[in-house]
C-alpha cells in the first residue's frame, strides 16, 4: 500500500521569507510524485513533478522540490514567498500497476498563509 | 484550449433525487477519473476509467456510478444522493501514452462541482 503524509496542515510565513511544505510518502515501488496547488474556488494546478529523472525538480512560480529516497520525502520549497502563493497545496504519489493502470494517493493538504 | 469541463459547477438537491454531473475533456486522453474533496481529507478517488467501456472503483465508490461510452465524456451519476455525498467533486484526465506524457501521466483537473444534498 502507498500513503502520503503532509506534515503540516497549516503553514504561515511572511511575504519575502522562505516557504517549506513537507511531504513524506511510503510506496513499495518507485513512485512518481507531484505537487498541486489549489487557489480558493479553483481547480488543481500542477506545480511540479518527479518521475525518476533529476532529484531536484523545478516547477512554476519559483517553487522547487527535492526527492530524497533515503528519507522518503518530497518537500516543496520557495526562496521568497509572495502574497499570491497563499493557497492549499497537495502532495500526490502515483503508483503504476500493470499496463497503464495507476493509483493516485493525495495528501490531506497544507494551507499556506502569506502575511504582509 | 486544452481543458476539462464540468457541469454544473454548483448544485443543490434533495435526498434521493437522481443527478448526473458531466465531465468532458478535449485532449483525447484515455484516462479519466472522479474525485471528491472534503475538508481535512484531501482528494479521494471515486472511480476511474482506463479507456472507453473500461471503468473501475477507486477508494470511495459507494453511492456512485459512472459510464464511459465515449472517450471524451465521463459522467458521474448519483442514483439516490444522500447528505453525506455533499462535497466538492473534481474530474480529471490524463494521457496513458508514455510518448506524450513521459512517465508522469500528469492529471488535468476540471474546475470542480460543489454539490449540496439536503
Amino acid at each position: 500500500a502507498q500513503s502520503v503524509t503532509q506534515l503540516d496542515s497549516h503553514v504561515s510565513v511572511s511575504e519575502g521569507t522562505p516557504v517549506l511544505l513537507r511531504c513524506n510518502y511510503s510506496s513499495s515501488y518507485s513512485p512518481s510524485l507531484f505537487w498541486y496547488v489549489q487557489h480558493p474556488n479553483k481547480g488543481l494546478q500542477l506545480l511540479l513533478k518527479y518521475t525518476s529523472a533529476a532529484t531536484l525538480v523545478k516547477g512554476i512560480n519559483g517553487f522547487e522540490a527535492e526527492f530524497k529516497k533515503s528519507e522518503t520525502s518530497f518537500h516543496l520549497t520557495k526562496p521568497s514567498a509572495h502574497m499570491s502563493d497563499a493557497a492549499e497545496y497537495f502532495c500526490v504519489v502515483t503508483l503504476f500497476r500493470s499496463g497503464s493502470a495507476r493509483q493516485l494517493t493525495f495528501g490531506s493538504g497544507t494551507q499556506l498563509t502569506v502575511l504582509p | 484550449e486544452a481543458q476539462v469541463t464540468q457541469n454544473p459547477r454548483y448544485l443543490i438537491t434533495v435526498t434521493g433525487k437522481k443527478l448526473t454531473v458531466t465531465c468532458s475533456q478535449n485532449m483525447n486522453h484515455e484516462y479519466m477519473s472522479w474525485y471528491r474533496q472534503d475538508p481535512g481529507l484531501g482528494l479521494r478517488q471515486i472511480y476511474y476509467s482506463m479507456n472507453v467501456e473500461v471503468t473501475d472503483k477507486g477508494d470511495v465508490p459507494e453511492g456512485y456510478k459512472v459510464s464511459r461510452k465515449e472517450k471524451r465524456n465521463f459522467p458521474l451519476i448519483l442514483e439516490s444522493p444522500s447528505p453525506n455525498q455533499t462535497s466538492l467533486y473534481f474530474c480529471a484526465s490524463s494521457s496513458s501514452d508514455r510518448r506524450t506524457s513521459g512517465r508522469s501521466y500528469e492529471q488535468y483537473f476540471g474546475p470542480g462541482t460543489r454539490l449540496t444534498v439536503t
